[in-house]
């Protein structure tokens, strides 16, 4: 299997709710990351999982977690989303070359 | 804190110049990846660069790492239609991590 796929494409939630957004990795890439990319701006750093356990985070809080899988899936979860947590959340994965291989996103919509 | 600004932000020229997008940091990276990302898709990745003054180029781009590593630039020669989208730069971080720039947005007018 190539390419990194997520889902959904577009979602709407409303303020203090959660959301779960699914990645689905290409094959053989033990390394998966998220990125929030708002609206004009470049991707910012969510957290990085390798072989399903979180080995980097960047300035995000805890409400943002996040679970990988032996099958090459991950998970990102938001719990009490805000006005601000609208964005497109990207999922990219790496099998230790240089770069990474993203997916197209998920628009998150917080009404 | 590590930053990676770009510029110019914005870009709008006819086909067929020649344009220059930098990227610029105050920190040293390790590597340094240049992206370009469609409107309703993630980035897609076009080079990495590594070595400090390393140059590569990919048909009409030219990419240059500089000589510190804090630094990089893109050239497009012969813009086309087809180049116009949002360029992104992302230099290494750690083991782990990438800083994305804030981002050329290039629009080539037919």
């Amino acid at each position: 299997e190539t390419g990194v796929t997520q889902s959904p494409t577009h979602l709407i939630k409303t303020r203090g709710q959660q959301v779960t957004l699914r990645c689905s990795s290409q094959s053989g890439h033990n390394t998966v990351s998220w990125y929030q990319q708002a609206l004009g701006q470049g991707p910012q750093f969510i957290f990085q999982y390798y072989r399903e356990e979180e080995n980097g985070r960047g300035n995000f809080p805890p409400r943002f977690s996040g679970l990988q899988f032996p099958n090459y899936s991950s998970e990102l979860n938001v719990n009490a989303l805000e006005l601000d947590d609208s964005a497109l959340y990207l999922c990219a994965s790496r099998g230790g070359s240089y770069g990474y291989t993203f997916g197209s996103g998920t628009r998150l919509t917080v009404v | 804190t590590q930053l990676l600004e770009q510029s110019p932000q914005f870009l709008s020229i006819q086909e067929g110049e020649n344009l220059t997008v930098y990227c610029n940091s105050s920190s040293v990276f390790s590597s340094l990846q240049w992206y370009r990302q469609e409107p309703g898709e993630g980035p897609v990745l076009l080079v990495t660069v590594v070595t400090g003054g390393e140059v590569k180029k990919l048909k009409r781009l030219t990419f240059q790492f500089g000589d510190a590593r804090k630094d990089s630039s893109l050239h497009i020669t012969a813009a086309q239609p087809g180049d116009t989208g949002l360029y992104l730069c992302a230099g290494a971080s750690g083991t782990y991590k990438y800083i994305f720039g804030t981002g050329t947005r290039l629009k080539v007018l037919a």
